[in-house]
């Protein structure tokens, strides 16, 4: 049973690129939230994704957007990247009527140089 | 969201238990207390969850005084493979649309 898959692994991306980072959930689980973890600290929820819309939305600015695929899959896009950008971005998927709490995915870190 | 206030780092090593106090004094009624392990470049894992008295399972025990204040996670007879951050939130994790609320965590470093 595969648990939450994220492609690619790693990326390093320029300034002022635009970047797509992919996230397939556990099976089973139709929720999809997006985490941001600077060097160091915890995770920062960045927003959850259900039935294709963004449910809830946490303290970042409108160059992060997301998409929920009618398959669960969810992508995070993060344009005109700032260095400040550089972290490990974390995938986690949930089901929404269930209490089978949330399966985080290993990440891809993000180098914007 | 209550705020949680945890130990920065923590030492031990192999064999002992290792004890982590999270303090929580805006707990809400219906927050539930919830632990996680992360390895570095690894997303984190779910540990425990408890509501009030104490929890146990296969990893670990959660102890909750009656005020619910706070609450300390146990970790019996660490191994070398427990070295990790130790993330305590509060909130009401159990619904699956409510997003989760990080602190900074626990560093746990076991030396052989």
């Amino acid at each position: 049973d595969a648990g939450v898959t994220q492609s690619p692994t790693h990326l390093i991306k320029t300034r002022g690129q635009q970047v797509t980072l992919r996230c397939s959930p556990k099976s089973g689980h139709d929720t999809v939230s997006w985490y941001q973890q600077a060097l160091g600290q915890g995770p920062q929820f960045i927003f959850q994704y259900y039935e294709e819309e963004e449910r809830q939305r946490g303290n970042f600015p409108d160059r992060f957007s997301g998409h929920q695929f009618p398959n669960y899959s969810s992508e995070l896009n993060v344009n005109a990247l700032l260095l400040g950008d550089s972290a490990l971005y974390l995938c986690a998927s949930s089901l929404r009527l269930g209490s089978d709490g949330y399966t985080f995915g290993s990440g891809t870190r993000l180098t914007v140089v | 969201l209550a705020k949680t206030t945890q130990p920065i780092s923590m030492d031990s090593y192999e064999g002992q238990e290792v004890n982590i106090t999270c303090s929580h004094n805006n707990i809400a009624t219906n927050d539930y207390i919830t632990w996680y392990q992360q390895f570095p470049s690894q997303g984190p894992r779910f540990i425990i969850q408890g509501y009030k008295t104490k929890v146990t399972n296969e990893v670990a025990s959660l102890f909750i005084p009656a005020d619910r204040k706070s609450s300390t996670l146990s970790l019996p007879r660490v191994s070398l493979s427990d070295t990790a951050v130790y993330y305590c939130l509060v909130g009401d994790t159990v619904a699956a649309g409510n997003k989760l609320t990080f602190g900074g965590g626990t560093r746990v470093l076991v030396k052989p």
